[in-house]
C-alpha cells in the first residue's frame, strides 16, 4: 500500500524550531519529487516547500523562505522539514505529499497524487 | 505571482443535481509547448487529506468517477459534478503549477453541501 506518514509536530513557542519527518512506503521513493503542504485550522491549502527526486533542487513559498529547509534521505525513504524562527501564522496541519508528474511533449505538470494524514504544528506562547 | 480565485465560496445542491465550481487564474496556465493547461482539482472531505481528482484541467485521475469532469483553458476553468451524490460533500480546490521556479498555488476552495 502506498503510504505517507508524518511525525514531529507539536506545540512550540514563537521563535522556536521543529523538525517534521515523513516516512514513505509502497513506492520507489527516489522516483518522485516530494512536497510539504499546510492547512491552517479551518483554512485552505498552502504549498510550503518542494524537493526533487535527488535533493538537488528545492523550492519554498515566500512565507517560509529563509526559515524552513526541506531535505530528504532516499536510503531511509524519508522527507524532512526543518522549521526555524516559527511564528503564530505557521500554526497548521502539515501534510507530506508526493509530486505526481504528468508529462506531454517534453514538459511536465506536477500535482499531488498521494497525501499523508498530516502532523499538527501549533506555535503559541 | 499567479493568484487563483474560486466561485462560489459554497453551494448547496440537491442529490442527483449538477454542481458547478469555477476557478480563475490571474495568468494563463496554458503551456504552448504541449497545449496543456497546468491545472488540477482536488476534493477534501472532512477530516481527510485532499484527493487528486483531475489534472491537465480535464483528465480524470485513475479511479475517479466519471460524474466528475473538468473543462476550460487559459485562465478560466470549471469542475462539474454531473449528478451529486452524498459522498461528494467536500471542499474542492483548484491548483496551478508553474515550472520556473517550481511553485504551486491553490485556490481558496469551494464547499459543496447537500440541499
Amino acid at each position: 500500500e502506498v503510504q505517507l506518514v508524518e511525525s514531529g509536530g507539536g506545540v512550540v513557542r514563537p521563535g522556536g524550531s521543529l523538525r517534521l519527518s515523513c516516512a514513505a512506503s509502497g513506492f520507489t521513493f527516489d522516483d518522485y519529487g516530494m512536497s510539504w503542504v499546510r492547512q491552517a485550522p479551518g483554512k485552505g491549502l498552502e504549498w510550503v516547500s518542494g524537493i526533487n527526486w535527488n535533493g538537488g533542487s528545492t523550492g519554498y513559498a515566500d512565507s517560509v523562505k529563509g526559515r524552513f529547509t526541506i531535505s530528504r534521505d532516499n536510503a531511509k525513504n524519508s522527507l524532512y522539514l526543518q522549521m526555524n524562527s516559527l511564528r503564530a501564522e505557521d500554526t497548521a496541519l502539515y501534510h507530506c505529499a508526493r509530486d505526481g508528474e504528468y508529462c506531454s511533449g517534453g514538459s511536465c505538470f506536477r500535482a499531488f497524487d498521494i497525501w499523508g494524514q498530516g502532523t499538527m504544528v501549533t506555535v503559541s506562547s | 505571482d499567479i493568484v487563483m480565485t474560486q466561485s462560489p465560496d459554497s453551494l448547496a445542491v440537491s442529490l442527483g443535481e449538477r454542481a458547478t465550481i469555477n476557478c480563475k487564474s490571474s495568468q494563463s496556465v496554458l503551456y504552448s509547448s504541449n497545449n496543456k493547461n497546468y491545472l488540477a482539482w482536488y476534493q477534501q472531505k472532512p477530516g481527510q487529506p485532499p484527493k487528486l481528482l483531475i489534472y491537465w484541467a480535464s483528465t480524470r485521475e485513475s479511479g475517479v468517477p466519471d460524474r466528475f469532469s473538468g473543462s476550460g483553458s487559459g485562465t478560466d476553468f470549471t469542475l462539474t459534478i454531473s449528478s451529486l451524490q452524498a459522498e461528494d460533500v467536500a471542499v474542492y480546490y483548484c491548483q496551478q503549477y508553474y515550472s520556473t521556479p517550481p511553485t504551486f498555488t491553490f485556490g481558496p476552495g469551494t464547499k459543496v453541501d447537500i440541499k
